[in-house]
């Protein structure tokens, strides 16, 4: 299997510019997760969809950001408009069952809002 | 919230064993463990159930008290590639979700 994939692996945009980040899971994953990373906060949760279902979207920081999975293969992570502080390494990652299986990330994608 | 580790920082020499904790406010379902290298992504270690289970991986092993709702990582015998930063990751249920949360991360670097 290819592991998960996500795209692009850097992102570079000005303020005030829509970002839309793509994640392809696993195959026969049920569960897929969108993490933020930063040297202040770490390993932020976002959001995390359970058969392309939001269970729950607390980690998401506020409207500007939003997700979606129409399907078991491709999920994004859209942030409209974006702002500097959004600058970070977003992950996605899926596992098979949830909290009893392991996860397995994407290689990530760099953000950088100027 | 997000589970505590301790120590936040350790430098081994190779040979040296450690020992990280992940402690949590919340009762726990279980537990991960997942080291990632710079510039990486996390990769994941372990898992521990309920039970008060141990595991381990070559030399490296975790136990996980549920009525503490903490776990440790115990690296034996480090090697340079141990060197990375370890996060412990809980998981909580709410109804029939899970949700993990990962913790503040303990970097480890394992000198010659």
């Amino acid at each position: 299997d290819a592991g998960v994939i996500q795209s692009p692996r850097h992102e570079v945009t000005e303020m005030g510019q829509e970002v839309t980040l793509r994640c392809k899971p696993i195959s026969g994953h049920d569960y897929l997760f969108w993490y933020r990373q930063t040297m202040m906060r770490g390993l932020e949760l976002l959001i995390y969809f359970n058969n392309n279902v939001p269970i729950d979207d607390s980690g998401m920081p506020e409207d500007r950001f939003s997700a979606k999975m129409p399907n078991a293969s491709f999920s994004t992570l859209k942030i409209q408009p974006s702002e500097p502080r959004d600058s970070a390494v977003y992950f996605c990652a899926s596992s098979l069952t949830g909290g009893n299986s392991p996860l397995h990330f994407g290689n990530g994608t760099r953000l950088t809002v100027t | 919230q997000q589970p505590v580790q301790s120590p936040q920082a350790v430098i081994l020499r190779e040979g040296e064993d450690a020992v990280i904790n992940c402690s949590s406010s919340k009762a726990l379902y279980s537990v991960h463990w997942y080291r990632q290298k710079h510039g990486e992504a996390p990769v994941f270690l372990m898992i521990l159930l309920k039970g008060g289970e141990q595991k381990g991986h070559e030399k490296i092993s975790a136990s996980f008290n549920e009525k503490k709702q903490q776990s440790s990582l115990y690296l034996t015998a480090s090697q340079l590639s141990y060197s990375g930063t370890y996060f412990c990751g809980t998981v909580t249920m709410t109804g029939t979700a899970s949700k993990l949360t990962f913790g503040t991360g303990t970097r480890l670097q394992v000198t010659l």
